[in-house]
C-alpha cells in the first residue's frame, strides 16, 4: 500500500514556506524524499532513518516520527527552482533497497 | 561522468509486441531497479536486483521480465501479457551495504507508447 502524501498540490509565492507530509500505515525503517521536474528523472533530497539520522540537502529539512509512521518535508524561503513534484519513498520491509513511493505533491512557486 | 543511461528516450510499439528497455550504469552500484510512472501517479516498483544473477519482483511485476547478467546492466522486457504498457519507465541504481541506507540515482527514463 502506497504512503499517503498531503497536500496533493500547493502554490506558493517566492519566499513563502511549505510543509509536505507523508504518512504510512506500516512501521517504517527509513523515508526517502525526491523531487521530480516535469519530464525529468527524480532527484534525491533526503534520507531519514530510524533513530534520527539524516542525510541530504543542505537547504531542505525534514522530520521522521517513527511512532506515527510519518515524515514531513519543510521547504523554507521557497525559490522558483523548488517547483516540481515531491515524492516520499518509504522502506517498510527492512529490505534497504525496496521503497514504496507516494503519489506525489505538486509544488509550484511563483513570483 | 558517472551515471545511468536509458535508451531509447521514446519508444513506440504495436500492441502484442514484446519490447526491451535498456538500462546501463557506470556507478559501480550493486542494486538496480525498474519503476513505472503513470500521469499523476507516483513511482511503482516493477523489479529490483541487489546482486548479479538475482532479482526480485516488485509490486507490479506481472507482464514484465528482467535479467541481471552484468553488474552494470538491467534490461526490462515489456511483454504482450502486460495489459496497459503505455507509461514512463524509470531505471535507478543505488549502493548496497548491510545496515546502511543509500539514495537511488535515476536514469532519464523511457517513454513507451503502445499503439
Amino acid at each position: 500500500q502506497q504512503p499517503v502524501q498531503s497536500p496533493q498540490a500547493v502554490i506558493l509565492r517566492e519566499g513563502e514556506d511549505a510543509v509536505i507530509n507523508c504518512s504510512s500505515s506500516k512501521a517504517l525503517y527509513s523515508v526517502h524524499w525526491y523531487r521530480q521536474k516535469h519530464g525529468e528523472a527524480p532527484v534525491f533530497l533526503m534520507i531519514l532513518l530510524k533513530g534520527g539520522e539524516q542525510k541530504g540537502h543542505e537547504k531542505i529539512s525534514a522530520s521522521f516520527n517513527e511512532k506515527k509512521q510519518q515524515s514531513s518535508l519543510y521547504l523554507t524561503a521557497s525559490q522558483l527552482s523548488y517547483s516540481g513534484t515531491y515524492f516520499c519513498g518509504t522502506e517498510d520491509t527492512g529490505t534497504a533497497s525496496k521503497l514504496t513511493f507516494g503519489t506525489g505533491t505538486r509544488l509550484q512557486v511563483t513570483l | 561522468d558517472g551515471g545511468i543511461t536509458q535508451s531509447p528516450k521514446y519508444l513506440f510499439r504495436k500492441e502484442g509486441q514484446n519490447v526491451t528497455l535498456s538500462c546501463e550504469q557506470n556507478l559501480n552500484h550493486d542494486a538496480m531497479y525498474w519503476y513505472r510512472q503513470d500521469p499523476g501517479q507516483g513511482l511503482r516498483l516493477i523489479y529490483y536486483s541487489q546482486i548479479v544473477n538475482d532479482f526480485q519482483k516488485g509490486d507490479i511485476a506481472e507482464g514484465y521480465s528482467v535479467s541481471r547478467e552484468k553488474k552494470e546492466s538491467f534490461p526490462l522486457t515489456v511483454t504482450s501479457a502486460q495489459k496497459n504498457p503505455t507509461a514512463f519507465y524509470l531505471c535507478a541504481s543505488s549502493r548496497m551495504l548491510s545496515g546502511a541506507r543509500y539514495e537511488q540515482f535515476f536514469g532519464p527514463g523511457t517513454r513507451l507508447t503502445v499503439l
